[in-house]
């Protein structure tokens, strides 16, 4: 079955790191565009970041500087660690892949608060 | 940076309503756009890809139209089923979605 599943999730505080993992099945993280979608909420969907199959990768100005993502190809699992998180960073955070999201993950919840 | 910018942001309407979402980009994205709907606690489902292609499974009362800057979605006839948000996406340059048009029931 394709599909993708996200973990480590969780409650954090302001200032805290997070890694977040996207664990894919049923076909090659490596050959495809994979990225972060996250959603606030009661707000919209907002593009996070993107690695390329070559491994080229960029952010949205919103987190630049701040996260990072990384995949491993040997446990095709694609990762965003989040650093010095802050409360506006609190989210269900969502995996997808290709340039346009043809597959979702149920999405993993981080609570950035005091 | 490119923005999506989508109308209206509500939208009520009768089942077997003829229902159309407008979305407009900031500058020409091509064909590079793709629609989604999404449910309550859901991920979003992909509708429409390249401003007009149906996604498999999709039905077809969902169609797509638009090139360059100006884009819309339409269903034919609304479904129970279809009450939910929806948004458009450019994958021009990286990726932005609009902020969202929640159909709900008139």
């Amino acid at each position: 079955e394709v599909q993708m599943v996200e973990s480590g999730g969780g409650l954090v505080q302001p200032g805290g790191s997070l890694r977040l993992s996207c664990a894919a099945s049923g076909f090659t993280v490596s050959t495809n565009y994979m990225n972060w979608v996250r959603q606030a909420p009661g707000k919209g969907l907002e593009w996070v970041s993107v690695i390329y199959g070559g491994g080229t990768t960029y952010y949205s100005d919103s987190v630049k500087g701040r996260f990072t993502i990384s995949r491993d190809n040997s446990k095709n699992t694609v990762y965003l660690q989040m650093n010095s998180l802050r409360t506006e960073d609190t989210a269900v955070y969502y995996c997808t892949r290709r340039p346009f999201f043809d597959l979702w993950g149920r999405g993993t919840l981080v609570t950035v608060s005091s | 940076d490119i923005q999506m910018t989508q109308s209206p942001s509500t939208l009520s309407a009768s089942v077997g309503d003829r229902v159309t979402i407008t979305c407009r980009a900031s500058q020409s994205i091509s064909s590079w756009l793709a629609w989604y709907q999404q449910k309550p606690g859901k991920a979003p489902k992909l509708l429409i890809y390249k401003a007009s292609s149906l996604e498999s499974g999709v039905p077809s009362r969902f169609s797509g139209s638009g090139s360059g800057t100006e884009f819309t979605l339409t269903i034919s006839s609304l479904q129970p089923d279809d009450f939910a948000t929806y948004y458009c996406q450019q994958y021009h340059t990286y990726a932005t979605f609009g902020q969202g048009t929640k159909v709900e029931i008139k």
